[in-house]
């Protein structure tokens, strides 16, 4: 069974340029989150979605980031403008089913460095 | 937010050794989760813990959890080298939609 596909893995930008990121998750999983890691520190919940429609959104900092799931698989997951505190590594998981049970499998993530 | 805390922070033991990490979370859960991550890799999951269950066993992993004190604690027993790594545990608060919320983190180091 193939993983969680995050792509890229690395990303350096200049400060008020953007950012996308894009993963795939397991085929048939119907809940994907997107987490935000800043070094050091434990995954913080940017947006969780249910199929393509979006649970829970309260952390994600609308005014920069955007996210989108198309046709409930693959995902996208936008910054614009990035500012320096952006810096951290977007990591995509999904879980099959939609109740709380159940583990989450997370892809590799993608690196972001904000110069 | 950060709904867990792990404690310690940081823990450094010999190959061998048992080594134990203590979670505490605010709100009252669904479950229990317990993860790993390996150093620039993603999370792995470990084990879960439903909140009506007290102690779990998987491998050379314990688990225990006592929702009157909202707190679990992650056992290795016998570590190896290849248990070095960052654990975290992570909760679904009752009343979410499968929200899961990590801690902080423990980063474990098992020397030769």
């Amino acid at each position: 069974e193939a993983g969680v596909a995050q792509s890229p893995r690395y990303k350096i930008i200049e400060k008020r340029q953007s950012v996308a990121f894009w993963c795939n998750p397991i085929s048939g999983h119907a809940t994907l989150y997107w987490y935000q890691q800043i070094l050091g520190q434990g995954p913080k919940l940017l947006i969780q979605f249910q199929n393509n429609g979006v649970v829970d959104d309260s952390q994600l900092p609308k005014d920069r980031f955007s996210a989108e799931r198309l046709k409930g698989v693959d995902s996208t997951l936008k910054i614009q403008p990035a500012k320096l505190e952006d810096s951290a590594v977007y990591l995509c998981a999904s879980r099959f089913g939609t109740s709380y049970t159940g583990e989450l499998f997370f892809g590799e993530g993608s690196r972001l460095t904000v110069l | 937010s950060q709904q867990g805390e792990e404690d310690p922070q940081a823990l450094s033991i010999q190959e061998g050794e048992n080594a134990t990490m203590n979670c505490s979370y605010k709100t009252s859960i669904n479950n229990l989760q317990w993860y790993r991550q390996n150093s620039g890799r993603g999370l792995v999951h470990l084990i879960l813990i439903r909140s009506n269950e007290r102690e779990k066993h998987s491998g050379r992993l314990r688990v225990t959890l006592d929702t009157s004190k909202k707190s679990s604690s992650l056992l290795i027993t016998a570590s190896r080298a290849a248990d070095t790594a960052s654990y975290f545990c992570a909760t679904t608060p009752t009343g979410t939609a499968s929200k899961l919320t990590f801690g902080t983190g423990t980063r474990l180091q098992v020397t030769l």
